[in-house]
């Protein structure tokens, strides 16, 4: 069974351009999340999706972020536009009731 | 609100040596999920544990340990006689909306261990 997978592993763009990063969770799993780790801080929620549905979107930092989830398949996450503080590392994760919750390798993404 | 944690900023051991990586919670819920992540240098988050509130016993896997303690909120894990491998950030979480064991993850700041051969 693949894993979550997340795209791309890295991005380096200037202040101002606008970034989308894109993850595929498990086949079959209908919660997605998204986590954001600044430098040096504590991983912190952003949002969840249940199927193409935001269910919570408490986390999402200011309007600059875009979350989409088509279909109920792979979400999306845009920036736009990227300030220096939206630099880190940002996990994906999927979940299943009886099989738990699997994050992906995350997208480093840096603001110049 | 729940809160998690991690006092310990960062960790260097020797080689063999013991390790305890210390995590306190805070929680209204009376049921919640307990976990430990590990990401390593290569950047995914490794699942190690996960442990709910109503299970108490302490659970030895390998060279990890983990101890749960209800009565001073707190969720230690122990690696007995480290190797350099286990050289990460180690992160520990909580759920608590729902009683579900999966959902939105509250984490800790992380703990960075650096095990020196």
């Amino acid at each position: 069974e693949a894993g979550v997978t997340q795209f791309p592993s890295h991005s380096v763009i200037e202040k101002g351009q606008t970034v989308t990063l894109r993850c595929d969770p498990i086949s079959g799993h209908d919660n997605l999340y998204w986590y954001r780790r600044v430098m040096g801080k504590e991983i912190k929620f952003l949002l969840h999706f249940v199927k193409e549905s935001k269910q919570d979107e408490s986390g999402m930092p200011n309007n600059r972020f875009l979350a989409e989830r088509t279909g109920g398949t792979y979400s999306t996450l845009k920036v736009q536009p990227a300030e220096l503080e939206d630099s880190g590392v940002y996990f994906c994760a999927s979940s299943h009731p009886r099989r738990g919750t699997f994050f992906g390798p995350g997208t480093r993404l840096t603001v110049l | 609100a729940q809160k998690v944690t991690q006092a310990q900023t960062e960790i260097s051991v020797v080689e063999k040596e013991d390790v305890t990586l210390d995590c306190v919670y805070e929680t209204r819920d009376t049921t919640y999920y307990l976990f430990w992540y590990k990401q390593p240098p290569s950047g995914e988050l490794v699942f190690l544990i996960r442990r709910n509130s109503f299970d108490e016993q302490n659970e030895i896997s390998g060279r990890y340990s983990w101890n749960f303690q209800k009565s001073t909120s707190s969720f230690n894990f122990t690696i007995t006689a480290s190797q350099v491998v286990d050289s990460a950030v180690y992160f520990c979480a909580l759920i608590s909306a729902g009683g579900t064991s999966y959902g939105k993850l509250t984490f800790g700041q992380g703990t960075i261990l650096t095990v020196h051969p």
